[in-house]
């Protein structure tokens, strides 16, 4: 049973550029949530998808957006880079309309650097 | 003021020791109540949910109390493994599991 795969691990990229994040989740799951971690915090709630819609958001600047397709994966996008999106960004799969103290499944993470 | 917020720590405790962990929440909507734990580099995992009443699992004990808005996380007989960084995490009313997470708090155990 395959949990939450995420895509690329790692990255490096130049301020001002543009960055795709991927995301599977786990199986049977059909909502993913985005989280922003930057080091030596707790993740920040991004945005989460389900039916292929955008269904929350947290306060994030519209340079981040997303997409979720119709095998439920998911990509988030984040224009004009800045210094400060340098974080870990965590992808997180749960079943909507489940127990609302249900567990969230993360997966490891894609790590951006922006130099 | 965030949202959530815990003790800074780093916690650094000998192998055996009992620690506790603190946390409050300022949002008196929340309806649900977490500890993560994440390890280095690692991305965060559910160690146990919190409820009014109290939980147990092990060597770990939760309590909330909704009145005073505080969660709290009883680790006894630390063991080396144990050492991770806590997380408290709290869920509103509705939120579909839109989680707000604090800063979380190291934990050390030493031998």
């Amino acid at each position: 049973d395959a949990g939450v795969t995420q895509s690329p691990t790692h990255l490096i990229k130049t301020r001002g550029q543009q960055v795709t994040l991927r995301c599977s989740p786990k199986s049977g799951h059909d909502t993913v949530s985005w989280y922003q971690q930057a080091l030596g915090q707790g993740p920040q709630f991004i945005f989460q998808y389900y039916e292929e819609e955008e269904r929350q958001r947290g306060n994030f600047p519209d340079r981040f957006s997303g997409h979720q397709f119709p095998n439920y994966s998911s990509e988030l996008n984040v224009n004009a880079l800045l210094l400060g999106d340098s974080a870990l960004y965590l992808c997180a799969s749960s079943l909507f309309g489940g127990r609302v103290d249900g567990e969230l499944f993360f997966g490891e993470g894609s790590r951006l650097t922006v130099l | 003021r965030k949202e959530v917020e815990q003790d800074p720590g780093p916690f650094n405790v000998p192998e055996g020791a009992t620690v506790a962990f603190n946390c409050t929440y300022s949002n008196s909507a929340s309806q649900s109540f977490f500890w993560y734990r994440q390890d280095c580099r690692k991305e965060p995992k559910l160690l146990m949910s919190v409820y009014s009443s109290g939980n147990e699992d092990g060597r770990f004990t939760a309590q909330l109390n909704r009145a005073s808005q505080y969660i709290s996380l009883l680790i006894r007989d630390s063991k080396l493994s144990d050492s991770a960084t806590y997380l408290c995490v709290v869920a509103a009313s509705g939120s579909a599991r839109q989680l707000t997470f604090g800063s979380g708090t190291q934990l050390t155990v030493l031998p």
